[in-house]
């Protein structure tokens, strides 16, 4: 399968735990997305990545989380010290860059869903 | 503030009939995008529209965009039960990021 793929697909954790959660892209695509959903709503875009560089970043990613592209290839959100309202589905997606792609369509992975105890 | 709306917000429809999803968002975007979802699961990408006019469609299902009003359109031609999911469209913003509606959720009844 060469699709986006997460790991892990779920992850049930207490409160105050770090939990950190990997991403791998579509092999060719520079363009990595994380995005967060919570129940009955739609994905809320988190951060961005071009290659290893992370362009943007959404109010809702606070001081506790962070996230990695130390290669260029996938990709790392670590959120430390969950809360209770961090639980959520963590969607990666990915898509080429505009060279190459005139849409930049994104394409979604299955998500890892985090439960926070 | 950017803001995505579709309507309806749950959809119950009969095998066979037609349907229209409505997508309205508050700023201008050269791009408008249609995704499913099945319950659990990733979301599935359906269409991309690039342009005023643009209209695609795939079997039973057909997207259109009108710019100019700010609304794209998903209709539903001769509903099967398999097309029950939840469906979202997003804008493109001026990042590279999307901007999610509020998702319909479509049930289809035998």
């Amino acid at each position: 399968d060469t699709g986006v793929s997460q790991n892990p697909r779920h992850k049930i954790t207490k409160r105050g735990q770090n939990v950190t959660f990997r991403c791998d892209p579509i092999s060719e695509h520079n363009r990595l997305y994380w995005y967060r959903q919570t129940l009955g709503q739609g994905p809320e875009f988190l951060t961005y990545f071009q290659n290893e560089a992370q362009l943007e970043k959404s109010r809702l990613l606070s001081d506790r989380f962070s996230a990695e592209r130390p290669k260029g290839s996938f990709s790392t959100l670590e959120i430390q010290r969950t809360e209770q309202g961090d639980s959520a589905m963590y969607l990666c997606a990915s898509s080429p860059s505009l060279g190459t792609s005139f849409n930049n369509e994104q394409f979604f992975g299955p998500g890892t869903r985090l439960t926070v105890l | 503030e950017l803001k995505v709306e579709q309507n309806p917000l749950f959809l119950s429809m009969q095998e066979g009939k037609n349907y229209t999803i409505y997508c309205n968002y508050s700023t201008t975007s050269d791009r408008l995008y249609w995704y499913r979802q099945d319950p659990g699961k990733s979301l599935e990408s359906l269409f991309v529209l690039l342009s005023n006019g643009a209209v695609k469609q795939e079997g039973r299902l057909m997207a259109s965009l009108d710019t100019k009003a700010r609304l794209s359109t998903l209709h539903i031609t001769a509903a099967v039960h398999d097309l029950s999911a939840t469906y979202f469209c997003a804008v493109r913003t001026g990042a590279n990021n999307l901007f999610f509606g509020t998702g319909t959720r479509l049930t289809v009844i035998p």
